[in-house]
């Protein structure tokens, strides 16, 4: 069974930092492109990154380049999330989301959620 | 970027009868080798979301066989031909041809 537990969310102040921790299990993480997306209280969903199978190919929304580093280990079956410079607009739901076996969005397991907190 | 716009963004439903949300992209979600990354996602309350179908018509596994989705190129539909109390929730569209990938506002799906 697959399974995806996220992990790291908390209340953390303007201009902090959090590194959210992705447990994945029931498949061969390796062989798979990984995501993180968001979910602000009371709204919709909102893509926040990608990493390849190998971790070689990363990418960002707009919105959080160059703050945010997504990162993979392939030996403890974990995705992480860096969040660095954290706003009030951070405040979220992240989502741990299996992709596919291409670069393509097959998002076809999503984890329960963390919830990240930004406030003074 | 594209974007995804679905209708009605709240749909007030009676049990047993039928529903259908539409999605539109602002460009083809077609590669050229004719896969399209077109997928539904309910949301039900309190619960993360799950996929229900994806490359526009194919059912995941479990998911009940009075979901279905259709269209092609920019439009999409998702129907429920006999909605039933465990449907309430929120339903996504989302693509995942394009860079940066994207969701639709999402419905709200009533009893």
């Amino acid at each position: 069974e697959v399974q995806l537990v996220e992990s790291g969310g908390g209340l953390v102040q303007p201009g902090g930092s959090l590194r959210l921790s992705c447990a994945a299990s029931g498949f061969t993480f390796s062989s798979y492109w990984m995501h993180w997306v968001r979910q602000p209280p009371g709204k919709g969903l909102v893509y926040v990154s990608r990493i390849s199978f190998d971790g070689t190919t990363t990418t960002y929304a707009d919105s959080v380049k160059g703050r945010f580093t997504i990162s993979r280990d392939d030996a403890e079956n974990t995705l992480y999330l860096q969040m660095n410079s954290l706003r009030a607009e951070d405040t979220a739901i992240y989502y741990c989301v299996r992709g596919g076996l291409t670069i393509y969005g097959d998002f076809d397991y999503w984890g329960q959620g963390t919830l990240v907190t930004v406030s003074s | 970027d594209v974007v995804m716009t679905q209708s009605p963004l709240s749909l007030p439903v009676t049990l047993g009868q039928p529903a259908s949300i539409s999605c539109r992209s602002s460009q083809s979600l077609v590669l050229s080798d004719g896969r399209t990354y077109l997928n539904w996602l309910q949301q039900r309350p309190g619960q993360s979301p799950r996929r229900l179908i994806y490359k526009v018509s194919n059912r995941d596994s479990g998911v009940p066989d009075r979901f279905s989705g259709s269209g092609s190129g920019t439009d999409f539909t998702l129907k429920i031909s006999r909605v039933e109390a465990e449907d309430v929730g929120v339903y996504y569209c989302m693509q995942g041809t394009h860079w940066p990938y994207s969701f639709g506002q999402g419905t709200k799906l009533e009893i």
